[in-house]
């Protein structure tokens, strides 16, 4: 079967560095994308990575390893708008998205 | 470019009731989707469409119709609601070109059935 595991709430300190992990089983891999998404607004694009490594974006990074059906997103320099919920999705061999159910991702001062 | 557009923002369906979500986008975007999302859980994929004209079924189509008349518009009709419906519903759309397969959302539909 097809699923997607990501921890469904995480709590870090403004100005930290936190690491958002997410497991994989799909049939077929197209790449592995990160959004975010506010309470009460829509996902927005983060990331996307199709090869092994790791893809810096600012402060956002996201990194991939196929062979262990593993991804992360780190978050650096963590501010309160940071606070949100993190939705990890691998597209399969039909380039459809298969969606984790999100980690929420709590911020304090 | 207003992005992906959504109306209505909320609404609230008796069971047995119908009703149609609308759904456009400007980017002349080949790929369109309907999501729903429950509290947590993650999208599920209702129905998706690679082109005017061509729809196919998702995870979750059962109760659900949709047509795709031309590019920008990709309506979801609800025939006969009841409380399982009950979700936030998210319309979105992709180009095929890009490598990135990126995603863009619409700003969602709340819909409760009563």
């Amino acid at each position: 079967g097809q699923n997607i595991d990501q921890p469904t709430e995480m709590t870090a300190t403004e100005g930290a560095i936190v690491q958002i992990n997410c497991t994989y089983q799909t049939s077929g891999f197209n790449g592995l994308f990160w959004y975010q998404q506010h309470a009460g607004e829509a996902p927005t694009f983060l990331s996307y990575n199709v090869l092994d490594g790791l893809e810096e974006k600012g402060r956002f990074s996201s990194f991939l390893s196929r062979s262990k059906g593993y991804s992360y997103l780190l978050l650096k320099e963590l501010q309160m708008k940071d606070s949100a919920s993190y939705l990890c999705a691998c597209m399969d061999s039909n380039y459809q998205l298969i969606w984790g159910a999100g980690t929420k991702l709590i911020i304090k001062p | 470019n207003a992005g992906v557009t959504q109306t209505p923002k909320f609404r609230i369906l008796k069971i047995g009731q119908s009703m149609t979500l609308q759904c456009t986008q400007d980017m002349n975007h080949n790929y369109m989707y309907w999501y729903r999302q429950d509290p947590g859980m993650g999208l599920k994929l209702i129905y998706y469409s690679v082109g005017a004209g061509i729809t196919d079924k998702g995870e979750v189509p059962n109760g659900y119709n949709v047509s795709r008349s031309t590019t920008e518009d990709f309506p979801l009709r609800l025939e006969l609601a009841a409380p399982s419906q009950t979700s936030v519903y998210f319309c979105a759309s992709s180009y095929s070109g890009t490598e990135s397969y990126e995603q863009y959302f619409g700003p969602g539909t709340r819909l409760t059935v009563t």
